[in-house]
């Protein structure tokens, strides 16, 4: 268990729709990634927060939007859905920002199939 | 930093033989490189990293090598076991941002 929780585990919707994926870090964890994994991809890197601030932008979608709160939990919400969005969305988390001896920790992913 | 190349995609041994996974990055500010096995529907795990200050890790039987001149760095399992069949990852990180950039994965089938 890395101590990072994300629910729901699975969500099956139709196109069109909105969801929410929910991420709790780990205690003492201030930055939050999150990043989708569809089978022709790989890990994509979305978006991180850190410290209920957004920290870096990768390859998200404007349908797509996160926020950090201020108990550091984090949303990431996906709009206007569409069979592709079809994936596995992680959320991780790392006590600070930058890498150089911070260790990033994976939740066990949120299962979306977009119908 | 988004340029993670990785290779081979899939590799098969034979349980006991060695398995070696390569990657190449561009960002030359990168200084951080994890490597990530998941297994089947599961989450990344870390299994090792290696930072640019050092030139080699091991931890028992694996072991990471870095040449930050070539911008490679590379995954050696020794005496594989069936139980390391799985998808690693390498990634790549800077020193001003916490994301990793992930490569593409690697399926690694050990035979027993």
């Amino acid at each position: 268990d890395s101590g990072v929780t994300q629910t729901p585990k699975h969500l099956i919707t139709a196109t069109g729709q909105r969801v929410t994926l929910r991420c709790s870090p780990r205690s003492g964890d201030l930055s939050v990634y999150w990043y989708q994994q569809s089978l022709d991809q790989g890990l994509q890197f979305l978006i991180q927060y850190y410290n209920g601030e957004e920290r870096a932008k990768g390859n998200i979608l404007e349908r797509f939007s996160a926020q950090q709160f201020p108990d550091l939990h984090s949303e990431l919400n996906l709009s206007s859905l569409e069979l592709g969005d079809s994936a596995l969305y992680f959320c991780a988390s790392s006590v600070v920002a930058g890498t150089s001896g911070n260790t990033i920790y994976f939740g066990e992913g949120s299962w979306l199939t977009v119908v | 930093g988004e340029n993670v190349e990785q290779h081979p995609s899939t590799l098969s041994v034979q349980e006991g033989d060695s398995a070696v996974i390569k990657c190449t990055y561009s960002d030359s500010a990168s200084n951080y490189f994890p490597w990530y096995k998941q297994e089947l529907g599961k989450r990344p795990q870390l299994i090792i990293d290696i930072r640019s200050n050092v030139g080699e890790k091991k931890d028992q039987r694996i072991a990471v090598t870095l040449n930050k001149t070539a911008k490679h760095f590379s995954l050696h399992i020794t005496e594989t076991q069936p139980e390391d069949s799985a998808v690693y990852f390498c990634a790549e990180g800077g020193s001003t941002l916490g994301r990793l950039y992930f490569g593409r994965g690697t399926q690694l089938t050990v035979w027993p």
